[in-house]
């Protein structure tokens, strides 16, 4: 079974500029969601999709990010126009509805975004 | 707000214990889990506590107690492979929300 699948792995952009991530999760699960970790602090939670429908989206740190999961399998996340301070590494990371109570979120390896 | 603390560093040598704490402030707290994360690779689950109390998982140990907002992770006879990052992590929302700290990176020397 084919795990949580993130691209591209690395991105190096210029302030102001837009750059799509895309996540496939592991198929069959409902919950998606999208961390970012910035060097030596936390993974901070961004949002939380249950299948199409953003569930809970607290985490989004403004507008210039726009998360979207048509159809309900895989997920993008876009930041237009990007920012210094949006370098970090997007994790995406799935779990089936049964799960979600146990704790246990399957990872991608994450997208390295370096905004120059 | 919603937290977790967790030391940054911890060293030990092969063939030692060690012990990771983490304390927790979080609304609406339904468990504790860890993670393990390679350097350039994904976290990867190791437990989760639900109830008080201690979850053991071969080499791998996890504490927690309510109480005390307080969980631990124990790792028995480390390999150098066991050498990463650990974040515990706090879930929310009828468990549907997990919040993570800060990360503890384990050093193990030979």
């Amino acid at each position: 079974e084919a795990g949580v699948t993130q691209f591209p792995s690395h991105s190096v952009i210029e302030k102001g500029q837009t750059v799509t991530l895309r996540c496939d999760p592991i198929s069959g699960h409902d919950n998606l969601y999208w961390y970012r970790r910035v060097m030596g602090k936390e993974i901070k939670f961004l949002l939380h999709f249950v299948k199409e429908s953003k569930q809970d989206e607290s985490g989004m740190p403004n507008n210039r990010f726009l998360a979207e999961r048509t159809g309900g399998t895989y997920s993008t996340l876009k930041v237009q126009p990007a920012e210094l301070e949006d370098s970090g590494v997007y994790f995406c990371a799935s779990s089936n509805t049964g799960q979600g109570g146990t704790g246990e979120l399957f990872f991608g390896e994450g997208s390295r975004l370096t905004v120059l | 707000g919603q937290s977790l603390e967790q030391p940054s560093e911890v060293t030990a040598v092969e063939g030692a214990i060690v012990q990771i704490n983490c304390t927790y402030q979080t609304s609406g707290f339904y468990g504790l889990s860890w993670y393990q994360q390679h350097d350039g690779g994904a976290p990867t689950f190791l437990s989760y506590n639900a109830l008080d109390g201690l979850e053991e998982t071969g080499r791998f140990s996890s504490f927690l107690s309510r109480s005390d907002s307080y969980g631990y992770l124990l790792l028995q006879e480390l390999q150098m492979k066991d050498s990463a990052s650990y974040f515990c992590a706090g879930s929310t929302s009828g468990g549907f929300k997990t919040i993570f700290g800060a990360g503890t990176r384990l050093f193990v020397k030979a």
